[in-house]
């Protein structure tokens, strides 16, 4: 079965620290990765998406960046953390049908003091 | 370009009464649809999803949502509330499977508060 694994789970990070989140999935091959962002009363903004390995496409410019080394491994990242990057971080992903829904992962809670 | 308009960021029910979060859709193409559920500090949990077919579809939980192409909504309902539905719901569209790797559109979201 496929699972979907997200860590860490809480941060607490100073500002103008560096950040480095990772995602990765199980069970499948080839997925399609996803990073959202959820701040509080805002909903869910999409971040980056990967449909492959090295290929990012980018919704929101702004001091994140994300890559996929591997096939199942995603990892968004910041150089320097800003006040308003704290929130709650989820990585998604769906296969084949690949507009069958997502599956999350347990999200990472970031504050960013 | 499509999106989705949930009507109401907060609703409050009784235990036992009847729950329904609107959520109304905009898309150029014939949608696949999805209703999410949160519980606090926890990632999304996919409730039912309608893609083709059969409009009213049935998820986990009790819940139940009907497609409504007339009125481009999917509103999602349950017959009687408990008190473990308190959650937030997200509704989302994305294009069809043919059209493409299109991301999902989330709706902002809807809290739902179950009172005993």
């Amino acid at each position: 079965s496929q699972t979907i694994h997200q860590w860490p789970a809480t941060l607490v990070q100073p500002v103008g620290s560096p950040l480095s989140l990772e995602c990765t999935v199980e069970g499948t091959s080839n997925p399609n990765l996803y990073w959202y962002r959820q701040a509080a009363g805002r909903g869910l903004q999409l971040l980056f998406y990967s449909v492959g390995i090295g290929q990012i496409s980018s919704e929101v410019p702004q001091n994140l960046s994300a890559s996929r080394p591997q096939d199942r491994q995603f990892i968004l990242s910041s150089k320097k953390l800003l006040l308003s990057d704290s929130g709650f971080y989820l990585c998604a992903w769906n296969g084949t049908p690949r507009n069958y829904g997502y599956t999350f992962g347990s999200g990472t809670r970031l504050t960013v003091v | 370009a499509q999106s989705v308009t949930q009507l109401g960021s907060h609703v409050s029910v009784s235990e036992g009464a009847l729950v329904l979060l609107r959520c109304n859709y905009s898309s150029s193409v014939p949608p696949y649809l999805f209703w999410y559920v949160q519980y606090p500090n926890q990632g999304l949990q996919l409730l039912l999803k309608y893609t083709t077919g059969a409009t009213l579809v049935k998820g986990i939980n009790g819940f139940e949502a009907e497609f409504k192409k007339s009125e481009t909504s999917f509103h999602l309902t349950k017959p009687s509330a408990h008190m473990s539905d308190a959650a937030e719901y997200f509704c989302a569209v994305s294009e069809p499977l043919e059209l493409g790797n299109t991301p999902l559109v989330f709706g902002k979201g809807t809290r739902l508060s179950v009172i005993a």
